[in-house]
């Protein structure tokens, strides 16, 4: 069954480093996201990505983040100086079209030092 | 934006027991999944659900889209449903991104 694979699976950056989430998607999936989650609490949306441009993105999502879908399959979330408030699950996701079932990779537990 | 809340927060059963979990939201929405967060922090997708009633297994959910809420039934509890239930929902006038509730914690005993 086809899945949303992220690489690394754990990342510890020093803070002030830039850092960069590794996503690819289900292959015939159009719309891609990254969400992140702070441990214990909610999941929150920071971007979504269509037609190789951002449609959507949360107040999180400031000029610290940036997104890139560089090739046909990868999907990437570049964190840059890092602090210690970034520390996070990071969750990419994707979905074939704005109104199907989206489905999330394993998660890139970023831990900030 | 839209609001969506669960309840309970936190749940604790014994094994084989059933029980039933509640997500409101506070707008139209186009688009409702339940997740089941595991130890390891993956989501797992458990249903795509803007409407009606699904079945997998020991568990069910339904949306009642006019009325703004989802149920979702676990039945036969087993040790291996513990973690996090998530409701997560996309409002139908916002574009296609998920807002999720804050979750209810599920702990199942043996």
């Amino acid at each position: 069954e086809p899945e949303v694979t992220q690489t690394p699976s754990h990342q510890v950056t020093q803070m002030g480093q830039e850092v960069i989430l590794r996503c690819v998607p289900i292959s015939n999936h159009l719309y891609f996201y990254w969400y992140r989650q702070i441990l214990g609490q909610k999941v929150e949306f920071l971007v979504s990505f269509y037609n190789n441009e951002i449609s959507e993105k949360s107040e999180i999502f400031d000029d610290q983040f940036s997104v890139e879908r560089p090739d046909g399959s990868n999907f990437t979330l570049k964190i840059r100086s890092t602090k210690l408030e970034d520390s996070a699950m990071y969750f990419c996701a994707s979905r074939r079209d704005s109104n199907t079932e989206a489905f999330f990779g394993q998660g890139t537990r970023l831990t900030v030092v | 934006g839209i609001q969506v809340e669960q309840s309970p927060p936190d749940l604790i059963l014994q094994e084989g027991a059933n029980s039933t979990l509640r997500c409101n939201f506070s707008d139209s929405v186009n688009n409702l999944q339940w997740f089941h967060q595991n130890p390891w922090g993956q989501l797992i997708n458990l249903f795509y659900i803007p409407s009606g009633t699904k079945q997998n297994g020991r568990l069910s959910a339904t949306t009642v889209a006019t009325e703004r809420y989802s149920l979702l039934y676990i039945s036969s509890s087993q040790t291996t449903d513990s973690g996090v239930y998530f409701c997560a929902v996309v409002e139908e006038t916002s574009g296609s991104r998920l807002t999720f509730g804050e979750g209810t914690q599920l702990t199942v005993n043996p």
